[in-house]
């Protein structure tokens, strides 16, 4: 099993549309997580990180279910420039500081 | 750019040479870390360093790959030997917490 699980979509949305985007993680003791956001042959860009509490950045939010390893980001209003591949992300997972992505799932916003 | 960079962006090489690639990361950082992407998959990690000490390296990081930091700034990862599969986006990234990412060097071993 993967450390880091997502749906590899793609998921195509019209213009204004709402989307939500699933993460499962394996190792409870995974410490930060966080959504990235990669544009083709680019490098990984940080999204925001993703609290407990559930957190909200302009049409963007995040929530975290701990009980069941459970990450999601929705968008809201989506944009034809939110066209990316989001990256599920996990800190800490089997101890230290490195990152555990999932594979990243593909977004295409059209008119 | 106060970023994260790294040298070369692209690298052509042939199966059997040798390749270097550079990393500089944010000034204030201390910790520094190598990531590899091959298509359709997330980056996966290499290796840490903190200051100049490597502390960590995934099983990924055969005897064939070497990482310096020699002087806790800039980092360098050699690969010798080159095989076909280490074509792959090489990222490097700074931080703590958060981890900034540099534009990477992508290889293609011919």
């Amino acid at each position: 099993r993967k450390e880091v699980e997502q749906d590899p979509g793609p998921f195509n949305v019209p213009e204004g549309a709402t989307v939500a985007f699933n993460c499962t993680y394996s190792n409870s003791a995974s410490q930060s997580f966080f959504w990235y956001r990669q544009d083709c042959r680019k490098e990984p860009k940080l999204l925001m990180s993703v609290y407990s509490s559930g957190n909200e950045d302009g049409r963007f939010t995040a929530q975290l279910n701990r009980a069941s390893q459970y990450i999601s980001l929705l968008i809201r209003d989506s944009k034809l420039s939110d066209s990316a591949t989001y990256l599920c992300v996990v800190r800490g997972a089997g101890g230290g500081n490195k990152l555990t992505f999932g594979t990243g799932t593909q977004l295409k916003v059209e008119l | 750019d106060t970023g994260v960079s790294q040298d070369p962006r692209h690298k052509i090489t042939k199966r059997g040479q040798n390749v270097t690639f550079r990393c500089d990361p944010i000034s204030e950082h201390n910790r520094l870390y190598w990531y590899r992407q091959t298509l359709g998959q997330g980056p996966e990690f290499l290796t840490y360093f903190q200051n100049e000490a490597q502390l960590e390296k995934s099983r990924l990081l055969s005897d064939r790959f070497s990482a310096e930091r020699p002087k806790g700034s800039f980092s360098t990862l050699e690969i010798q030997r080159t095989e076909q599969g280490d074509s792959a986006m090489y990222l490097c990234a700074s931080g703590t917490d958060t981890q900034y990412f540099g534009p990477g060097t992508r290889l293609t071993v011919l």
